[in-house]
């Protein structure tokens, strides 16, 4: 079955990189995602990466993925107070041939960044 | 501006009565999905759809209906909201499966 696990607290001292966890259980994984929630917003896509992958960078954001052990990180560079928010990890399935647009997410990370 | 809009904002609504909450895209994207958002258990999806008229459930689509008559409209419908139906709703559409999601700015609702 489809499991998404992340670590639910993370704090780190402005300037610092930050490194969030998330650990899957399916193995059909297609895309796997990072989405942010600042407070009272809704979700932002950061990034993403094909299955097939193992690294994606995107200007301070550096996605890794593991296969093997079913783990993807998303490093933060120099984090700064504005990047204090819940980060969400998702996947989507493909379900023979197709995820149809289901994402199973985790239960967030809260990021706090402290000056 | 690319967006998806829901209505309303906040509700705070009795239970056994009926409710209707809007979402609207104008991205012209062909999938559409509901997440209810519950502290520690982060998002779990109510309903999808790929297209007009195809629908489909989610992980817990016990209590709600929805509906796709247009492409850019996705009402979620609760026939009778109970106290375990208080959550923040999120609407999303995506033009493909893959690509990921564009998120609604939510819907906290409240059932007494």
């Amino acid at each position: 079955g489809e499991d998404v696990e992340q670590s639910l607290f993370l704090s780190v001292r402005e300037g610092d990189s930050s490194v969030i966890n998330c650990t899957y259980t399916d193995s059909s994984s297609t895309y796997l995602y990072w989405y942010k929630q600042e407070p009272g917003a809704g979700l932002q896509l950061l990034t993403y990466i094909f299955s097939n992958m193992d690294m994606k960078q995107d200007q301070r954001l550096t996605v890794l993925l593991n296969k093997k052990d079913k783990h993807l990180s998303l490093r933060i560079a120099d984090t700064q107070t504005g990047d204090s928010a819940i980060y969400f990890c998702a996947e989507s399935i493909d379900a023979g041939g197709t995820s149809y647009g289901k994402l199973t997410f985790g239960q967030g990370t809260i990021l706090t960044v402290h000056p | 501006e690319a967006q998806v809009t829901q209505n309303p904002r906040y509700l705070i609504t009795v239970t056994g009565k009926k409710l209707t909450v809007t979402c609207s895209q104008n991205m012209n994207h062909e999938y559409m999905s509901w997440y209810r958002q519950d502290p520690g258990l982060g998002l779990r999806q109510i309903y999808y759809s790929m297209n007009v008229e195809v629908t489909d459930k989610g992980d817990v689509p016990e209590g709600y209906k929805v509906s796709r008559k247009e492409k850019r409209n996705f009402p979620l419908i609760l026939e009778s909201p109970s106290p375990n139906q208080t959550s923040l709703y999120f609407c999303a559409s995506s033009q493909t499966e893959n690509y990921g999601y564009t998120f609604g700015s939510g819907t906290r609702l409240t059932v007494v």
